[in-house]
């Protein structure tokens, strides 16, 4: 079955450690998001990759790095200068360069212990 | 500033009822809108779209209605099911201008309870 599989579903991390959270796409698709949820705010975009190789800021890159060496994989890392990286993380795709019906893996629940 | 804004964060309906979720949008440069369900700790799913090329489409029990003039977007569930019971995005974005513009901005979600 094609999807997007985000791992691990839950995250603990200590304060001052960097985590990276894992994004794989079997369905082809060009483009990759990862946003963010926090309670009572909508997804916000963090970074994004409309091509391998290539990726973009969103509206809250900082204290986050990507990578986008395969079309298949999107890994994001949450460092140390993310001052509240408690959230809930969402991985996206989309079959076209720009937004259409984008597909969301199951999530990433980070909590910083 | 948001650009798309979902000024109910909550809404509760009675089973077999109509559930009436609304959306604004300040950017005139959006063209495609879309509608995702959320459950608690999963990710959204798409539920319905429209573009801004018409003022109607409709699903199943959900329709989706498009104000230009307004910037106004509202998604129609009839009848409503318990299992309806969840968190719904609007979203938008201006996906023919391409590139960054055509990301989708998303709004807080409203929360829809469907009672039994």
């Amino acid at each position: 079955d094609g999807g997007i599989t985000q791992s691990p579903k839950y995250l603990f991390r200590k304060e001052g450690q960097n985590v990276t959270l894992s994004c794989e796409q079997n369905l082809n698709h060009d483009a990759m998001y990862w946003y963010r949820q926090d309670p009572g705010q909508g997804l916000r975009l963090i970074y994004y990759s409309q091509i391998v190789n290539d990726f973009q800021k969103g509206d809250i890159a900082e204290g986050y790095s990507v990578s986008r060496e395969k079309k298949e994989s999107f890994p994001l890392t949450v460092t140390s200068a993310q001052k509240n990286p408690t959230a809930f993380y969402l991985c996206a795709s989309t079959p076209y360069g720009a937004a259409s019906e984008a597909f969301f893996g199951q999530g990433t629940r980070l909590t910083v212990v | 500033d948001q650009q798309v804004k979902q000024n109910s964060p909550s809404l509760s309906v009675q089973e077999g009822r109509i559930s009436i979720l609304n959306c604004d949008y300040t950017n005139s440069m959006f063209d495609y809108f879309l509608w995702y369900k959320k459950y608690p700790a999963e990710g959204p799913t798409f539920l319905i779209s429209i573009s801004s090329i018409k003022d109607k489409n409709e699903d199943g029990r959900f329709t989706v209605f498009l104000n230009k003039s307004a910037k106004h977007l509202s998604l129609h569930i009839v009848p409503s099911q318990p299992g309806d019971s969840a968190v719904y995005f609007c979203a938008a974005s201006a996906r023919n201008y391409g590139g960054s513009q055509g990301n989708l901005i998303f709004g807080k979600g409203t929360k829809l309870s469907v009672k039994p």
